[in-house]
């Protein structure tokens, strides 16, 4: 079956605009995460879903950073009035249930860049 | 809190030799740890996972890696290395009730022909 995808695969963005970055995880799956890796990096967590429910937005950086997944399913990512340390990629993950055990499947990411 | 360290940021053996990549990890309480591989532009992908089941655990692609609790240890390891490893490698550790994984820094492996 289909695996986890992102898209755009890449932006470029003008310092100070607003960028919706798509995850479209594994059929099914309950679980669904947002990482941002800086270059040389490891993943870095942003925050975590449940179904439609947002359980966990510790790692979100700002107020510019907003997350959603209103049908329990694809879920947008957006940052608002872009700046230049936002440039990363964003990765999204799912896994098929809760549970400290369960293998996160990750999309191939989105490699945001802020000029 | 816990924290993740992966000693090398890069890491070159020749073809056939012992791959070997560490992991260290910090938790006051049991870990959940895994090693996740990442192709250049493709999506992470998971290599092996210790839930407490086994301290051995073995992997995908010849891969395994033991748990050693009194060395706050998580080592990656293949006999033999292929050129098909070339990639970088990123251990993480995840703990009871925290949702997030905590990621090393990750190694980048270098097979050498």
């Amino acid at each position: 079956g289909a695996g986890v995808s992102q898209s755009p695969r890449y932006k470029v963005a003008k310092r100070g605009q607003d960028v919706a970055l798509r995850c479209d995880p594994i059929s099914g799956h309950v679980s669904l995460f947002w990482y941002q890796q800086a270059l040389g990096q490891g993943p870095e967590f942003l925050t975590y879903f449940q179904n439609e429910a947002q359980l966990d937005k510790s790692g979100l950086p700002s107020d510019r950073f907003f997350a959603e997944r209103p049908e329990g399913s694809v879920s947008t990512l957006k940052i608002q009035r872009t700046q230049q340390e936002d440039s990363a990629v964003y990765l999204c993950a799912s896994s098929p249930r809760t549970g400290d055990q369960e293998t996160q499947y990750f999309g191939p990411g989105t490699r945001l860049l802020v000029l | 809190a816990q924290s993740v360290t992966q000693l090398g940021s890069h890491v070159s053996v020749s073809e056939g030799a012992l791959v070997l990549l560490r992991c260290n990890y910090s938790s006051s309480v049991p870990p959940y740890l895994f090693w996740y591989v990442q192709y250049p532009n493709q999506g992470l992908q998971l290599l092996l996972k210790y839930t407490s089941a086994a301290t051995l655990v073995k992997g995908i692609n010849g891969f395994e890696a033991e748990f050693k609790k009194s060395e706050t240890s998580f080592h990656l390891t293949k006999p033999s290395a292929h050129m098909s490893d070339a990639a970088e490698y990123f251990c993480a550790v995840r703990v009871d009730s925290n949702y997030q994984l905590i990621w090393g820094a990750g190694t980048k492996l270098i097979i050498k022909p």
